[in-house]
């Protein structure tokens, strides 16, 4: 039933070895998001696509990176990640139908940096 | 820019008690509020959903919430809860297009 899937939920990764996160939809929906969350604080948009337009927050590090090959599919590249880069990533879709609609999160993958 | 306010970064309650969050929203036009809950290392789920019409909006779980235009708030209740109530508490913003910005979160402690 899960309808946002993010795989892995829990990734290790070496200080400077570069990363991929995962996400999958079966939601059919256009538009997709990548937050970022440290503990005890909220998350914080990192990049979203709407369709195949991609749009950087300004302040997301030019570390952080993304893809979306097709609908069902987005990816979060972290290029060399850092002890500072340990978060849980949640990914969000949501359908823009002109009102806006709610976003529906995955279960997040939490990153170690180690 | 638009913004979202939630002033308690924490609150304890006692089961079968009440509950309010709050939460403030700084935006131009009439905006799209969200309130969300997030379970120790799991994603957010959507409790309920502003776009329009009646300000009081009843969620899931048995939480409701009430937009207030004058006030530029949107708080959250719930009459009597629960001891799995406990969890981290997100109030969210939208605007027309595609982002979403959260407030800073309120974790909800519910005593026996």
């Amino acid at each position: 039933d899960a309808m946002v899937i993010q795989n892995p939920r829990y990734q290790v990764t070496q200080f400077g070895k570069p990363v991929t996160l995962s996400c999958s939809q079966t939601l059919n929906h256009n538009v997709m998001y990548w937050y970022q969350q440290k503990s005890s604080q909220a998350p914080k948009l990192l990049f979203h696509y709407y369709d195949k337009d991609f749009n950087n927050e300004a302040d997301t590090p030019d570390n952080f990176q993304s893809r979306r090959p097709n609908t069902s599919f987005c990816f979060l590249d972290i290029r060399s990640p850092g002890l500072g880069d340990a978060a849980m990533y949640l990914c969000a879709t949501r359908q823009d139908r002109g009102l806006n609609t709610e976003a529906f999160f995955g279960q997040g993958t939490r990153l170690t940096v180690v | 820019a638009q913004s979202v306010t939630q002033p308690d970064i924490h609150i304890t309650v006692s089961e079968g008690a009440s509950l309010e969050l709050r939460c403030n929203y700084s935006y131009g036009a009439t905006p799209y509020l969200f309130w969300y809950v997030q379970s120790p290392g799991q994603g957010l789920q959507l409790l309920l959903k502003y776009f329009s019409g009646d300000t009081l909006v009843q969620g899931i779980k048995g939480f409701e919430a009430e937009f207030k235009r004058s006030q530029s708030s949107f708080n959250l209740r719930k009459p009597s809860v629960h001891w799995s109530d406990a969890a981290e508490y997100f109030c969210a913003v939208g605007e027309i297009g595609n982002d979403m910005r959260f407030g800073a979160g309120t974790r909800l402690t519910v005593k026996p």
